[in-house]
């Protein structure tokens, strides 16, 4: 069975640019989400989604955006990208949803270095 | 608010010894706990979790122990293998708060042959 697939695996932007990272969860998981990973903040919750519908959102500027698609494929969005968002970008996911304790598995990351 | 903390950043221990690596939580709401392996340029992989009605889990080589009155987690790893070394982190959640994980800062292992 394939694991959460995420791509790009590196990425360099621009300041002021924005970026969209895709992942891909394990087949028949639903719930999806992002998790930011910076080595003085550590891994930090983003989002989450499950069939589509936004759940759960940490705290993080508007900026910082996302989406589900019908076959549980997801999006993340950062706009007017700053020197900060340079970080390990996480997406996991999970068979069950929040009612239902269920580990989350995650993908490799997306390395976003913004200079 | 750090909820969940490992306080110690890293750890050493000889081949075949046991590895003990802690934690501690905060939220009396959290009522799922997961253990989570990273090596570098990957992301984390689950090891092995706990609920709130529980206060063991085994899984092979993999223990974790569950204190809720202390609000303290432990995993232990018997016997430590060379390729066990890595960072290790805490990880709780709370059926309230979906599936949104808290993690801790991580415990570095490293186990010498």
């Amino acid at each position: 069975k394939a694991g959460v697939t995420q791509t790009p695996r590196y990425l360099i932007k621009t300041r002021g640019q924005q970026v969209t990272l895709s992942c891909s969860p394990i087949s028949g998981h639903r719930s999806v989400s992002w998790y930011q990973q910076t080595p003085g903040q550590g891994l930090q919750f983003l989002f989450e989604y499950f069939s589509e519908t936004q759940r759960n959102k940490g705290n993080f500027p508007g900026r910082f955006s996302g989406r589900q698609f019908s076959n549980s494929r997801s999006e993340m969005n950062v706009s007017t990208l700053e020197l900060g968002d340079s970080a390990l970008y996480l997406c996991a996911s999970s068979l069950a949803g929040p009612e239902n304790n269920s580990p989350l598995h995650f993908g490799n990351g997306t390395r976003l270095t913004v200079t | 608010d750090q909820q969940v903390k490992q306080n110690s950043p890293s750890l050493s221990v000889q081949e075949g010894r046991i590895s003990i690596l802690n934690c501690d939580y905060t939220n009396s709401m959290f009522d799922y706990f997961l253990w989570y392996k990273k090596y570098p340029a990957e992301g984390p992989t689950f090891l092995i979790s706990i609920s709130s009605i529980k206060d063991k889990n085994e899984d092979g080589r993999f223990t974790v122990f569950l204190n809720k009155s202390a609000k303290h987690l432990s995993l232990h790893i018997v016997p430590s293998q060379p390729g066990d070394s890595a960072v290790y982190f805490c990880a709780a959640s709370a059926r309230e708060y979906g599936n949104k994980l808290v993690f801790g800062a991580g415990t570095i292992l490293r186990v010498k042959s």
